[in-house]
């Protein structure tokens, strides 16, 4: 399978709990996205990497979140000290730098924190 | 600032109707990608068009078809001959032309599409 994988799909912790989350891209994609999706809303961007350099994040990019890349290869996006708000599905996506703008969406973590 | 409208919430039809959905969009670049996606209940968004705003031909994809009508700031979807299996969560999207961007995706808030046998 050369999609976009992303581990785990569904995540309960509790609140003040501390989560991370891995998105492996397609291989030969050099750019990841992290999106965040609310129940009834569109995804929003939280942030992207081209390759290991993360070039832009959202403001809904708390400082509780970070997201690392650190060999260009998978990612991780870690939460600290979970609050119920940050109850959604995360999503990560990949695209090529060139060329065609298609981005392949992995199937997303199921956040719930309780 | 960029923004995408889709007004209709929910849309309701019985297999083999025709149903479209509406995407509106605002945008102060002159160049930029429309998309629309399809989000199954498994959750996975697919991609299902990609469309350049120098590019008004509309597009015919099987039962898909694609209104692009950049006067009216619109990028419509219609399914011709609903099927159960076309209902989902269907997303307009919008994205800038510059690669320096990394290309971010800003969606609408999606139309949930039920397909009733």
């Amino acid at each position: 399978d050369t999609g976009v994988s992303q581990d785990p799909r569904h995540k309960i912790t509790k609140r003040g709990q501390n989560v991370t989350f891995r998105c492996d891209p397609i291989s030969e994609h050099n750019r990841l996205y992290w999106y965040r999706q609310t129940l009834g809303q569109g995804p929003e961007f939280l942030t992207y990497f081209q390759n290991e350099a993360q070039l832009e994040k959202s403001r809904l990019l708390s400082d509780r979140f970070s997201a690392e890349r650190p060999k260009g290869s998978f990612s991780t996006l870690e939460i600290q000290r979970t609050e119920q708000g940050d109850s959604a599905m995360y999503l990560c996506a990949s695209s090529p730098s060139r060329g065609d703008y298609g981005y392949t969406f992995g199937s997303g973590t199921r956040l719930t924190v309780v | 600032a960029q923004k995408v409208t889709q007004a209709q919430t929910e849309i309701s039809v019985v297999e083999k109707e025709d149903v479209t959905l509406d995407c509106v969009y605002e945008t102060r670049d002159t160049t930029y990608y429309l998309f629309w996606y399809k989000q199954p209940p498994s959750g996975e968004l697919v991609f299902l068009i990609r469309r350049n705003s120098f590019d008004e031909q509309n597009e015919i994809s099987g039962r898909y078809s694609w209104n692009f009508q950049k006067s009216t700031s619109s990028f419509n979807f219609t399914i011709t001959a609903s099927q159960v299996v076309d209902s989902a969560v269907y997303f307009c999207a919008l994205s800038d032309y510059g690669m320096a961007s990394g290309s971010r995706l800003t969606f609408g808030e999606g139309t949930q599409l039920t397909v009733n046998p």
